[in-house]
């Protein structure tokens, strides 16, 4: 048991396809983030969200969009997405977003591949 | 702008070997370190977290240490096994900022 749960653990869709990515924690944490991590490339992280409010959007592209309807569920809706989409997505949990409420604890990622 | 980097990229080792694998960050002004692993199709394990007012951290065959002067930590194993067999990768937070940023990892492989 992990306490951050990721579904679906891979998923294949096509460009004009929409779907959902979704993550759960169950560590009563207040910090939920999305990462995308590509082959032979650090983590990139995409959003972070604090008490179901985004803080942070690191430059990532419209054709994602998170939501966060409460501090335990965070979800990625995907749309209209480019080959070069094609990663892993993880999801992370965190008690709070200061620099002492490290460590950040992981989903297992959905292997996400676009045709 | 931090940069980490990881050297080497990827290790390989005799079972029974200690090892180190190293991590370098450009922006000395952390407030912690953090070392991950990471099993292939798996998410991170958090292994050990290191803060800045700390030279080391231990946890079973693992010790980091951390010389935020220099920018460099280290992961020592002792006596590696065949289930060490992961990538591990290195964490800092940006200067003033909660974000992380990650090194690219270093691939080990011990073999039996």
């Amino acid at each position: 048991e992990t306490g951050v749960t990721q579904t679906p653990r891979h998923l294949v869709m096509g460009m004009t396809n929409k779907k959902s990515l979704k993550c759960e924690q169950h560590l009563g944490h207040n910090a939920m983030y999305w990462y995308k991590q590509s082959a032979k490339k650090p983590l990139e992280l995409m959003f972070v969200y604090n008490f179901k409010e985004q803080t942070e959007n690191n430059s990532v592209p419209s054709r994602f969009s998170p939501e966060c309807p409460n501090s335990s569920h965070l979800f990625l809706h995907l749309h209209t997405l480019q080959p070069e989409d094609s990663a892993l997505y993880l999801c992370a949990s965190s008690q709070g977003i200061g620099q002492g409420h490290q460590p950040q604890h992981f989903g297992d990622g959905t292997r996400l591949s676009i045709l | 702008k931090q940069e980490v980097t990881q050297i080497p990229a990827a290790l390989s080792v005799p079972e029974g070997e200690n090892l180190v694998l190293n991590c370098s960050f450009t922006d000395s002004a952390i407030y912690n370190l953090q070392w991950f692993r990471q099993d292939p199709g798996k998410g991170l394990t958090s292994l050990l977290l290191i803060q800045s007012s700390q030279r080391e951290q231990t946890s079973g065959r693992l010790n980091a240490s951390l010389d935020k002067s220099s920018g460099r930590s280290t992961l020592y194993i002792a006596a590696s096994q065949p289930g060490d067999s992961a990538t591990y990768l290195c964490a800092v937070p940006w200067a003033g900022s909660y974000q992380l940023t990650f090194g690219k990892g270093t691939k080990l492989s011990v073999i039996p």
